[in-house]
């Protein structure tokens, strides 16, 4: 099993649509997670950190579920210009304390 | 502020050659990585840093080799160049406290003929 998986997507939304991706980890010791976006195969770039007790910037919504062991990334109102890739990031704690592993991304296209 | 420097941003190899991806902080992080991406596969980790004089392996360490010895630098280093090391390396560095996240490099494409 991969530590760190995502849905497969691509999604493909129009303009001002809810969309919401899923992101499950296998290393119940991981210590913090990220979303990080990433544009045509240029650097990530972070996009928000996820706080245990959920946290919300603009549009973006990240939740933390621990017990089942899965992030959440919540985008209201899309706009063009969140077509990107989203790729969720996961801390490792316990022996491999530090060690940061993505996800494989999701691809996320909005169309007028 | 130069962040993350990666040197080269391309480089075009043959087969056996060998090559030093070079990279850079000027943050203080103690914690260094390198990643290869490739399409549909996400950003895989190659090796790690937590710290000078530490590294460990991540996913897919065969084939390169990484060292340490300052904060700053942390260099990678291919022995004996593949084709299936076609890929875009991204080296990435942050603070080692856990709700820090990654500052990236710009990437290096590399192509194995």
């Amino acid at each position: 099993r991969k530590e760190v998986e995502q849905d497969p997507g691509p999604f493909n939304v129009p303009e001002g649509a809810t969309v919401a991706f899923n992101c499950t980890y296998s290393n119940s010791a991981s210590q913090s997670f990220f979303w990080y976006r990433q544009d045509c195969r240029k650097e990530p770039k972070l996009l928000m950190s996820v706080y245990s007790s959920g946290n919300e910037d603009g549009r973006f919504t990240a939740q933390l579920n621990r017990a089942s062991q899965y992030i959440s990334l919540l985008i209201r109102d899309s706009k063009l210009s969140d077509s990107a890739t989203y790729l969720c990031v996961v801390r490792a704690g316990g022996t491999s304390y530090g060690k940061l592993t993505f996800g494989q991304g999701t691809i996320l296209t909005v169309h007028p | 502020n130069a962040g993350v420097t990666q040197t080269p941003k391309f480089q075009v190899l043959k087969t056996g050659q060998s090559m030093t991806l070079q990279c850079a902080q000027d943050m203080n992080h103690e914690y260094m990585s390198w990643y290869r991406q490739d399409p549909g596969m996400g950003l895989r980790l190659i090796h790690y840093s937590v710290g000078a004089g530490i590294t460990d392996q991540g996913e897919v360490p065969n084939g390169y080799n990484v060292s340490r010895s300052t904060t700053e630098d942390f260099p990678l280093r291919l022995l004996s160049a593949a084709p299936s090391q076609t890929s875009v390396y991204f080296c990435a560095s942050s603070y080692s406290a856990s709700n820090s996240p990654l500052h990236f490099g710009n990437g290096t494409r590399l192509t194995v003929t």
